[in-house]
């Protein structure tokens, strides 16, 4: 197991388009995190799954914003009618099911909306 | 609400000195505290927390309740120290979510 994976690692898309990302975790991790972190500034939490089950959800992540994570394992983040305010780096993470459990990052999939 | 201020965008010590990285915190409970490091064209790793109380790359780290701190050390730095350096929090009742300083980019000179 390489880590936490994120695809596409780069995306370019016109505004009022949808986009969608896609995080496969560590495969033991039953926790997945989104992340979206802007130039400049440190990470800011979007949503959170544990196993299939999103839990929390930010007050940033507008109803443009959709994640998913099915069956436990991979998890998808969708936007909708993309605006240039989206731009930045959404990154994810997962981590063990325990109160300590360290946070892994993917490499994060940067959007650019022109 | 919670808050993870560090209060330089960028340091830049010579190579052998001491470094020391700021985070303030603002939380009235027990906190999670961390600092996670990212190395150019590599992803966010952890780099130590607080209950661990250990030292990683000679880095250590103490939480002060008292002054709401917990700065990141090191007596001698390296150049294979130049990165960014954030602090997170986590809370009670947070669902392990971290809050984040905005980071500290290091720069270690020759």
């Amino acid at each position: 197991d390489t880590g936490v994976s994120q695809d596409p690692r780069h995306k370019i898309t016109k505004r009022g388009q949808n986009v969608t990302f896609r995080c496969d975790p560590i495969s033991e991790h039953n926790r997945l995190y989104w992340y979206r972190q802007t130039l400049g500034q440190g990470p800011e939490f979007l949503t959170y799954f544990q196993n299939e089950a999103q839990l929390e959800k930010s007050r940033l992540l507008s109803d443009r914003f959709s994640a998913e994570r099915p069956k436990g394992s991979f998890s998808t983040l969708e936007i909708q009618r993309t605006e240039q305010g989206d731009s930045a780096m959404y990154l994810c993470a997962s981590s063990l099911g325990t109160s300590f459990g360290t946070q892994y990052f993917g490499p994060g999939t940067r959007l650019l909306v022109l | 609400a919670q808050r993870v201020t560090q209060p330089e965008k960028l340091l830049s010590v010579f190579k052998g000195a001491p470094v020391e990285l700021k985070c303030n915190y603002s939380y009235s409970g027990s906190p999670e505290l961390f600092w996670y490091v990212q190395y150019s064209r590599q992803r966010l790793q952890l780099l130590l927390r607080h209950i661990s109380r250990e030292s990683i790359k000679g880095f250590t780290a103490d939480l002060n309740k008292g002054e709401t701190s917990f700065h990141l050390k090191k007596p001698f730095a390296q150049e294979e120290d130049s990165a960014m350096y954030y602090c997170a929090l986590r809370w009670v009742d947070s669902n392990y979510q971290l809050i984040w300083g905005a980071g500290t980019k290091l720069i270690i000179k020759p």
